[in-house]
């Protein structure tokens, strides 16, 4: 368990509608990452916060944000969803102390598109 | 850019035989590098990292990987293979500089061990 919870796992839902996926990183962690794993893309980069501040943004797409709250958990949100947004979403952490910069994935939320 | 390459999408062989799976990368600076193993349906776990130091690092299931700076590698190793190492196994570069810490993810590579 690597400590970083997600929720839902599972979603599915229809084209055009609007979903929120929610991370909970670990402990004392300050840094949230998001990425997108797909077959055809392999793992991508979406977006990076860190003590509620956004520090760099991937290839996101307009339709989703993110946004991180005080007590650190953060939700990435999708609208206007497409067939090809049906991905593997992580949500990872980092203490990102010294020489601590390894991240922490959490067990994804699958998200189907139909 | 800062870039990884994982040239083999699979690697087969036999339980109790050594493992080597091949990253090479491409940075601007100092490369921060990572090894993660996914197993089926969950999420990346955390193998090892070279930051700095000794070019050999141990890290977690009797897995280490050897740094090599001048061929830009970071082969991750075994040497002795379990079945249950089965997986799916990345390497990742950490973005320097800035202040981020966002990966680059090589395309993976599918570990399948043979009893």
């Amino acid at each position: 368990d690597s400590g970083v919870t997600q929720t839902p796992k599972h979603l599915i839902t229809a084209t055009g509608q609007r979903v929120t996926l929610r991370c909970s990183p670990r402990s004392g962690d300050l840094s949230v990452y998001w990425y997108q794993q797909s077959l055809d893309q392999g793992l991508q980069f979406l977006i990076h916060y860190y003590n509620g501040e956004e520090r760099a943004k991937g290839n996101i797409l307009e339709r989703f944000s993110a946004q991180q709250f005080p007590d650190l958990h953060s939700e990435l949100n999708l609208s206007s969803l497409e067939l090809g947004d049906s991905a593997l979403y992580f949500c990872a952490s980092s203490v990102e102390s010294g020489l601590s910069l390894e991240a922490f994935f959490g067990q994804g939320t699958r998200l189907t598109v139909v | 850019a800062q870039s990884v390459a994982q040239p083999e999408d699979q690697v087969n062989v036999a339980e109790g035989n050594p493992l080597t799976v091949k990253c090479t990368y491409s940075v601007s600076g100092n490369p921060y590098l990572f090894w993660y193993v996914q197993y089926p349906n969950r999420g990346l776990q955390f193998l090892l990292k070279y930051i700095t130091g000794d070019n050999l690092v141990k890290g977690s299931y009797g897995f280490e990987a050897e740094f090599n700076k001048s061929q830009t590698s970071f082969h991750l190793k075994k040497p002795s293979a379990l079945v249950s190492d089965s997986a799916l196994y990345f390497c990742a570069v950490r973005v320097t500089p800035g202040n981020t810490g966002k990966l680059i993810f090589g395309q993976g590579t599918t570990l399948q061990v043979k009893p």
